[in-house]
């Protein structure tokens, strides 16, 4: 079985600092591994995905994740926060293969708000 | 092109009615989701089809709710009776291959009374 945890349902910084947004999972097999952002009102979005390419992920508007497999991390960083990135925020994990590997697994989700 | 759509974007329906839920994918996207988000809770899995097959159902939470994909287009979820616990926002994803990326659509707000 797969799961997927957020640390911190709530994550506050200010305009133009570090956006760290952490993500671990638990997989019996080699995941795939995503970030989605959910606009106020809007449906998900695709920020980024690592598929066993490369280990560092650059997604768009500035985001980017590195799968560490030793911790069964992929946390989300972006070097300078905007306003425009306050949302919420979810990882999501899928197996590479075998049964049911079309569903996406998510975490709680992580809203996050930036300040001036 | 279109993204995914759903309608409607909001329903407040009474304990014991019916209601359902309309997702149209992207065009040409054989693969089409269903994942539901309660209050407070995390977004879950309920059904995937490939064109008009369900794969995988596993997540569907009970035979209150029936998933339909009449000729691998759209799909409706409806919820016959809905109960209390069945508010929350229904979220509809589609992709072109399974490998792909799932697109998802703004959802829908449901809200049982």
């Amino acid at each position: 079985a797969q799961s997927v945890t957020q640390l911190g349902s709530h994550v506050s910084v200010s305009e133009g600092a570090l956006v760290l947004l952490r993500c671990n999972y638990s997989s019996s097999v080699p995941p795939y591994l995503f970030w989605y952002v959910q606009y106020p009102n809007q449906g998900l979005q695709l920020l980024l995905k690592y598929t066993s390419a490369a280990t560092l992920v650059k997604g768009i508007n500035g985001f980017e994740a590195e799968f560490k497999k030793s911790e069964t991390s992929f946390h989300l960083t972006k070097p300078s926060a905007h306003m425009s990135d306050a949302a919420e925020y979810f990882c999501a994990v899928r197996k590479a293969g075998g049964t049911s590997y079309g569903k996406l697994t998510f975490g709680q989700g992580t809203i996050l708000t930036v300040h001036p | 092109e279109a993204g995914v759509t759903q309608f409607p974007s909001h329903s407040v329906i009474e304990k014991g009615q019916t209601v359902t839920l309309r997702c149209d994918p992207i065009s040409g996207h054989d693969n089409l989701y269903w994942y539901r988000r309660v209050m407070g809770k995390e977004i879950k899995f309920l059904l995937h089809f490939v064109k008009e097959s369900k794969q995988d159902e596993s997540g569907m939470p009970n035979n209150r709710f029936l998933a339909e994909r009449t000729g691998g287009t759209y799909s409706t979820l409806k919820v016959q009776p809905a109960e209390l616990e069945d508010s929350g926002v229904y979220f509809c994803a589609s992709s072109q291959g399974l490998q792909e990326t799932q697109y998802f659509g703004p959802g829908t707000r449901l809200l049982v009374l």
